[in-house]
């Protein structure tokens, strides 16, 4: 059973605080991991991916990879109220197929 | 910014009806998707087509779904005799490479089975 997990939240943190969005991925063949930013009622929306161990930073946000405990997280630094959004973390096994995690809530405060 | 475009975004069928929700990819890209997201729960992934063929599909996209490409623009799914769990969020999706570097998906169409 290939199944992507996250902490349903939700997540409330300061604004310019350092938000921390966790996953974890059951499947050790996954190869590519991706990041998702859903509003409510609206689309899923790319922030980035990640195929590599270790850090990958794009502006405010960096995804974190560690393979070996099947684990990947996004860091958003100096949230904003804008950043409050359902977080969807996605893992490609192989073909072109996503499976897609619950999301985690993340309620930015002002 | 090129979009994924969806229409219509909001359908409301009687169960056992035959809907048709159409989606227009990226132009540029090749490879086109379907995903659905009843409320409240995950995304959930129902086929990929790719050189005008279904390249994989799952064990939602039963007989009683299709997808077809009928002209260079559009992409289409079709669900035959609606039930009233097929009542979600479908959402249309197109990459230019595959799932490499993520999809793009569009705005989607909320499906209301009465």
């Amino acid at each position: 059973q290939k199944e992507v997990e996250q902490n349903s939240g939700p997540l409330s943190v300061p604004e310019g605080a350092i938000a921390s969005l966790n996953c974890t991925y059951s499947d050790r063949g996954s190869q590519s991991f991706f990041w998702y930013r859903q509003y409510s009622g609206k689309s899923p929306e790319l922030i980035m991916f990640i195929y590599s161990n270790g850090d990958k930073e794009d502006g405010r946000f960096t995804a974190q990879l560690n393979k070996a405990s099947q684990y990947v997280s996004l860091l958003i630094r100096d949230s904003q109220p804008s950043d409050s959004a359902t977080y969807l973390c996605a893992v490609n096994l192989r073909g072109q197929n996503f499976v897609f995690g619950p999301g985690t809530r993340l309620s930015v405060l002002p | 910014e090129p979009e994924v475009t969806q229409t219509p975004s909001h359908q409301v069928t009687q169960m056992g009806q035959e809907v048709i929700l159409r989606c227009v990819p990226i132009s540029n890209h090749l490879y086109f998707y379907w995903y659905r997201q009843i409320l409240g729960q995950k995304v959930e992934f129902l086929v990929s087509f790719y050189n005008n063929e279904i390249s994989e599909k799952s064990e939602i996209f039963d007989d009683q779904f299709s997808v077809e490409r009928p002209d260079g623009s559009n992409f289409t799914l079709k669900i035959r005799s609606t039930k009233l769990e097929d009542s979600a969020m479908y959402f249309c999706a197109s990459s230019e490479v595959g799932s490499s570097y993520g999809y793009t998906f569009g705005s989607g169409t909320r499906l209301t089975v009465v």
